[in-house]
C-alpha cells in the first residue's frame, strides 16, 4: 500500500529565507503532483513531475522528482508572505488513484 | 470559465439525515473524483468515475453512494449522516488517458454533522 510522508508538517519562516519541503512515498511510483490551498479555499495544481530526475520552477519554487529514493522537494527561494499556504504532494498509485500527504503548512512571515 | 462548481457551499445535518452535494464540470473531462479533506490532513479519495456510467470505490466509500449518468454530474449522496462525515468535501475532474493526471477542483463543501 502506498504511503505517503510530507515534512515538515509546518513551517514558520522569516521572508528572504530559502527552504525546502520533503515528500517522501513508500512504492514505486514516477508520477507526483503538487498542489498549493489557501485557507479556506480549494486546491490549484503547481506542478506536475513524471519521470525520474523531472525539475519544474515557477517564480520561486522548484520542484524535483528522484524516484529511486521515491522522494520530492518542493524548494522555496527568497522566500515573500504571498507563499504563505498549505502545500501538499500527491503520488499516483498502481491504480491510478492519488495518494496525499497530510500537508506543510508554510507561515512565512515579514 | 467555470471549471468545477459545487453546492452547496456549507451545511449542517442532523444524525440520520441524508443529503446530495452537487457537482458539475464544463471541461468535457472523463474523469470525476470525491474527496474528503479531515482538518490537518490529506485528501481522502471517496468515489471516482471514469466516465457516464462508470464509478468505483476509493480509500473511503463506506457511507457514500454515488452516480454518474453524464460526463458533466457526479453526485454524491450521504444517506445516513453520521459525526464522522464531518469534513469538508471536494469535488474534482481531471482528463483521462496515460498522460499526467492534473487535477481541478471545486470550491469546496463544509459539511457538519450534529
Amino acid at each position: 500500500e502506498l504511503k505517503v510522508e510530507q515534512n515538515p508538517l509546518f513551517l514558520s519562516m522569516q521572508e528572504g529565507k530559502n527552504y525546502t519541503i520533503y515528500c517522501n512515498y513508500s512504492t514505486t511510483s514516477d508520477r507526483l503532483y503538487w498542489y498549493r490551498q489557501d485557507p479556506g479555499k480549494s486546491l490549484e495544481s503547481l506542478f506536475v513531475l513524471l519521470s525520474n530526475g523531472a525539475v519544474k520552477q515557477e517564480g520561486r519554487l522548484m520542484a524535483s522528482l528522484d524516484t529511486k529514493a521515491r522522494l520530492s522537494t518542493l524548494h522555496i527561494t527568497a522566500a515573500v508572505h504571498d507563499l504563505s499556504a498549505t502545500y501538499f504532494c500527491a503520488v499516483e498509485n498502481s491504480n491510478y488513484q492519488l495518494i496525499w500527504g497530510a500537508g506543510t503548512k508554510l507561515i512565512i512571515k515579514p | 470559465n467555470a471549471g468545477v462548481t459545487q453546492t452547496p457551499k456549507f451545511r449542517i445535518l442532523k444524525i440520520g439525515q441524508s443529503m446530495t452535494l452537487q457537482c458539475t464540470q464544463d471541461m468535457n473531462h472523463n474523469y470525476m473524483y470525491w474527496y474528503r479533506q479531515d482538518p490537518g490532513m490529506g485528501l481522502k479519495l471517496i468515489y471516482y468515475s471514469v466516465g457516464a456510467g462508470i464509478t468505483d470505490k476509493g480509500e473511503v466509500p463506506n457511507g457514500y453512494n454515488v452516480s454518474r449518468s453524464t460526463t458533466e454530474d457526479f453526485p454524491l449522496r450521504l444517506e445516513l449522516a453520521a459525526p464522522s462525515q464531518t469534513s469538508v468535501y471536494f469535488c474534482a475532474s481531471s482528463t483521462s488517458g496515460t498522460g499526467a493526471r492534473k487535477l481541478f477542483f471545486g470550491s469546496g463543501t463544509q459539511l457538519s454533522v450534529l
